[in-house]
């Protein structure tokens, strides 16, 4: 697609559930990044992909967050055993390898805005 | 130290004036910089990117680069309320072993009419 398409806009999840959020890169772009906005303060860098490979995770909290991006299927994040303070925004965003000149800028989904009761 | 960091706001200014938004950043090796606007409630939105030392212009916004000193500033011109909006300046660090783009903490920009 043209856009990095989020999905769901928004989910509810009571403590200790689990939510799992997906994105859909804009097709042709190999690189996938996740981001947690919590309220409106800083974007922390989860983890970035390239294709299907894991390419940095050193924002990931590993005991619950997990991630994929399988060929064929949109990347998904996945929280396990949710907790009250993982509400956040979680944006997504794609770009293209890095070429001579340009080519890295990195392309936001609207987000999905996870609220955890 | 973060690894980039923004001019506190909000900053404020007249429409029509000029707004100055700066950026520094930690990592010398930094190839590629961004400035991104987000309303609130929405996305950020890529305004402006620039990888070569000097000045980047398009519209009423100018992207400028300073590798020796570590800097990225945006400037934007005619300031109009609908640029009211938080910046984000972002830093992309690609090496063999890790790839990830950083953001600071964002400047909030107020136009007032």
């Amino acid at each position: 697609g043209e856009e990095v398409a989020q999905t769901p806009k928004h989910l509810v999840r009571g403590e200790g559930q689990k939510a799992k959020l997906y994105c859909a890169p804009i097709k042709g772009h190999s690189y996938v990044f996740w981001y947690q906005q919590v309220l409106k303060n800083e974007f922390k860098f989860l983890i970035s992909f390239q294709n299907e490979n894991v390419f940095d995770e050193t924002g990931m909290p590993k005991e619950r967050f997990s991630a994929k991006c399988l060929p064929n299927s949109p990347c998904s994040l996945e929280i396990q055993a949710t907790k009250l303070e993982d509400s956040a925004v979680y944006f997504c965003a794609s770009s293209q390898s890095e070429t001579r000149g340009g080519g890295t800028e990195a392309f936001f989904g609207q987000g999905t805005r996870l609220t955890v009761v | 130290q973060k690894e980039v960091e923004q001019n506190s706001g909000p900053l404020s200014v007249p429409e029509g004036a000029i707004a100055s938004l700066n950026c520094t950043y930690s990592d010398r090796g930094s190839q590629s910089f961004f400035w991104y606007r987000q309303y609130s409630g929405k996305s950020p939105e890529l305004i402006m990117f620039i990888y070569s030392n000097g000045d980047k212009e398009d519209g009423r916004f100018t992207a400028q680069l300073n590798k020796a000193s570590q800097y990225v500033s945006l400037l934007i011109r005619d300031s109009q309320p609908s640029d009211s909006a938080t910046y984000l300046c972002a830093v992309r660090e690609m090496k063999t072993s890790y790839d990830k783009v950083i953001f600071g903490p964002g400047t909030s920009l107020s136009v007032i009419p």
